[in-house]
């Protein structure tokens, strides 16, 4: 798998309902950051969690980071119709170039 | 304070031409940071600049593309000869520091004919 890699693919729930989405990377991190983008827009910034950090919230966000497992999941509660986009995790791996590298994303429908 | 600002927002180019995209980030912010994304893909890094340097450019292809990021003005992602292929949405960021959260602009999306 690659390196910020969203599961599920696809995720459909109904309005009221929490979301979780999981993200798996393979190398050492020095943070993973969450974006949303909306169909043909660009990204929005959701939340950064450092590696020495183990969760964080954000209004209905909540993010987790599992280090020993290189994972991190977001979960976004009482989900709304406005809530429905794509979501990517991306992770920062203290290269040189401090690129992000993101996963395909998680395809969030909610249904009103 | 403006957010990263992208320009133009939708590029036509037929096949042999050039493209240039360009980016002003964020007030304050001089790291800037290059992507794109296929349909139904995640984000691929291109490029990573700061004033009048370019720091990383590992993902960028080794001919026809270049990036700037002059001490004036915006930085210019430049496509020479476009090709079907560069069809895409390319996506700048910048951020106020290497540590720091990405933020994105509204991206351009190339069409090549």
């Amino acid at each position: 798998s690659q390196q910020g890699e969203e599961d599920p693919q696809a995720l459909s729930i109904q309005e009221g309902e929490n979301a979780t989405m999981n993200c798996s990377y393979k190398t050492s991190i020095n943070n993973l950051q969450w974006y949303r983008q909306n169909s043909g827009r660009g990204l929005v910034h959701l939340i950064l969690i450092r590696s020495n950090e183990r969760e964080k919230h954000s209004g209905r966000l909540r993010v987790t980071l599992d280090t020993s497992k290189k994972s991190s999941s977001l979960l976004i509660t009482a989900s709304r119709a406005a809530d429905t986009a794509s979501y990517f995790c991306a992770t920062d791996n203290n290269n040189a170039g401090n690129m992000l590298t993101f996963g395909g994303g998680t395809r969030l429908m909610v249904k009103p | 304070n403006a957010g990263v600002m992208q320009n133009p927002r939708h590029l036509v180019r037929r096949r042999g031409q050039e493209a240039r995209l360009r980016c002003s980030p964020m007030k304050g912010h001089s790291h800037v940071y290059w992507y794109r994304q296929l349909p139904e893909e995640g984000l691929k890094f291109m490029v990573y600049l700061q004033k009048e340097n370019i720091i990383d450019e590992s993902g960028m292809p080794k001919e026809r593309f270049s990036a700037e990021f002059p001490k004036e003005g915006p930085s210019i992602l430049r496509i020479q000869q476009v090709v079907r292929g560069d069809s895409a949405a390319y996506f700048c960021a910048s951020s106020l520091n290497r540590e720091n959260e990405q933020f994105f602009g509204p991206g351009t999306r190339l069409t090549v004919l």
